[in-house]
C-alpha cells in the first residue's frame, strides 16, 4: 500500500536548536498538508501546498516556522529556534485535489520533545 | 469557513454492540466532503470512510456506515459489533470540493472505549 512518510519518527532536543521534519507525500498527490496535535489543542492545520506552492500557512507561528516543498517528493516542516511549547506530534497528510472521493492520507507523525 | 462539531468527548460500548459517534458540521459550499478517522493510542490517523455530500446513499464500509442527514447537517459514524480494537480516539473531518481550497477541518474527537 502506498503511504505516506515521516522522518523522523522520533525527536527530543534542547531549546532553541533547529528542528527539521520531513515527509514524503503519496506518489501522486499534489496536496499536503501540516497538522500539530497537542492535548490542550487538539489537531490543528498549520500549513497546506497544492503543487508545491503554498496556499494557506496561516496557522503556523510565522517568526519561528517554516514549511517548503522542494520537489513533488518532498516536503519540509522546520522550526528555529524550537521552544518547549513546540512540543507535539506532527502530521504530515496528502491527498489528490481533482478526484471527489479522495480521503487525505496521514503519515505516522513526528514526536517532538523540546527539553 | 467550516466547522466540526463532535459533542461526545467520550463513548463506552459493550464489546459486540453497535454504537453511534455523533457529528454535526457548518459550511457553506455547495459541495463538500465529510471523512471518518480513527486514532488509536499507537498515534497514527487511519482512514476511515467518507461521503460527499453529492452522495444520495449512505456510505459504508465493512463494520462502518456513516448515517449522513444532509437537512439536517449530519454525519454520525455507526459502529456495528463492536471489537476491544474499536477502541480510540475518532475524529470527523470536512472538506471543501470543486474549489482550489481544499482545506479540512477536523472535530475535536470521541474517544471511543470498547469494553470486554
Amino acid at each position: 500500500d502506498a503511504r505516506v512518510t515521516q522522518t523522523p519518527r522520533h525527536k527530543v532536543t534542547e531549546m532553541g536548536q533547529e528542528v527539521t521534519m520531513r515527509c514524503q507525500p503519496i506518489l501522486g498527490h499534489n496536496t499536503v498538508f501540516w497538522y500539530r496535535q497537542t492535548m490542550m489543542q487538539g489537531l490543528e492545520l498549520l500549513a497546506y501546498f497544492r503543487n508545491r506552492a503554498p496556499l494557506d500557512d496561516s496557522g503556523m507561528p510565522k517568526d519561528r516556522f517554516s514549511a517548503e516543498m522542494p520537489d513533488a517528493t518532498l516536503a519540509t516542516l522546520k522550526i528555529q529556534p524550537s521552544e518547549p511549547r513546540d512540543s507535539a506530534v506532527y502530521f504530515c497528510a496528502s491527498r489528490y485535489t481533482g478526484v471527489l472521493d479522495q480521503p487525505q492520507h496521514f503519515g505516522d507523525g513526528t514526536r517532538l520533545s523540546i527539553l | 469557513a467550516q466547522k466540526i462539531t463532535q459533542t461526545q468527548p467520550g463513548m463506552f460500548v459493550q464489546e459486540k454492540e453497535a454504537v453511534t459517534l455523533d457529528c454535526t458540521y457548518d459550511t457553506s459550499d455547495q459541495s463538500y466532503g465529510l471523512f471518518w478517522y480513527k486514532q488509536p493510542s499507537s498515534g497514527e490517523m487511519i482512514f476511515l470512510i467518507y461521503q460527499g455530500s453529492y452522495d444520495e446513499q449512505n456510505a459504508t464500509e465493512g463494520r462502518y456506515s456513516l448515517n449522513f442527514q444532509k437537512a439536517r447537517k449530519s454525519a454520525n459514524l455507526v459502529i456495528s459489533a463492536s471489537q476491544l480494537g474499536d477502541s480510540a480516539m475518532y475524529f470527523c473531518a470536512i472538506i471543501p470540493l470543486n474549489t482550489n481550497a481544499g482545506k479540512s477541518t477536523f472535530g475535536d474527537g470521541t474517544t471511543l472505549t470498547v469494553k470486554p
